[in-house]
């Protein structure tokens, strides 16, 4: 069966510091891959999705950005943080268009 | 550009109670519909799903008709359960090739012994 990691789960940051949050599936090969953020009192926000390896579309301008090395593997990651990247970050996974995503545990990521 | 709209929360309910939580959406096409519910602290899971107008989805005494002329996929239950607690979201899955999922901004439900 397939399952996705996420980690850290939770992470506290100082405004100004990098980041970087790892998404990883396992039971399965190919899968579109995503990143959502959910914001206190929001909906979730579409920040970027893959279709394969090195091939990124992001959703939204900002100071994020996303990463896939390996199949597998997606990598979320900003270079200087600010307060209002705090949120719940979520992974998910699908395997076909359109067709049920499956997410992940989240980080929590608080910026101080 | 599609969207979905489902009621402002938060709701309170008794247990055993019934309940109904609205969605209505707007897309060109023929989206897949889903609702996706998540507990505290957690990720979202899959709680059901509808690809085609006429479908029920059900899963865990949950249920929600895909009505094409009224654009709605309204969540019901017959009696909730304290466990049911949870924010539910409801989802449209963007016909054409997009991958994307367009999610409403979620209802909070407290279900109380």
């Amino acid at each position: 069966s397939q399952t996705i990691h996420q980690w850290p789960a939770t992470l506290v940051q100082p405004v100004g510091s990098p980041l970087s949050l790892e998404c990883t599936v396992e039971g399965t090969s190919n899968p579109n891959l995503y990143w959502y953020r959910q914001a206190a009192g929001r909906g979730l926000q579409l920040l970027f999705y893959s279709v394969g390896i090195g091939q990124i579309s992001s959703e939204v301008p900002q100071n994020l950005s996303a990463s896939r090395p390996q199949d597998r593997q997606f990598i979320l990651s900003s270079k200087k943080l600010l307060l209002s990247d705090s949120g719940f970050y979520l992974c998910a996974w699908s395997l076909s268009v359109p067709d049920t995503q499956y997410f992940g545990p989240g980080t929590r990521l608080t910026v101080l | 550009g599609n969207s979905v709209t489902q009621m402002e929360g938060p709701v309170t309910l008794s247990e055993e109670a019934f309940l109904t939580i609205n969605c209505t959406y707007t897309a060109t096409g023929y989206p897949s519909l889903f609702w996706y519910v998540q507990y505290p602290g957690e990720g979202l899971q899959l709680l059901l799903k509808a690809t085609k107008a006429d479908d029920k989805g059900s899963n865990k005494g949950f249920e929600a008709t895909y009505r094409k002329e009224t654009t709605s996929f309204h969540l019901e239950k017959g009696s909730v359960q304290v466990s049911d607690s949870a924010v539910y979201f409801c989802a449209l899955s963007e016909a054409g090739g997009s991958e994307k999922l367009v999610f409403g901004k979620g209802t909070k439900l407290t279900v109380n012994p």
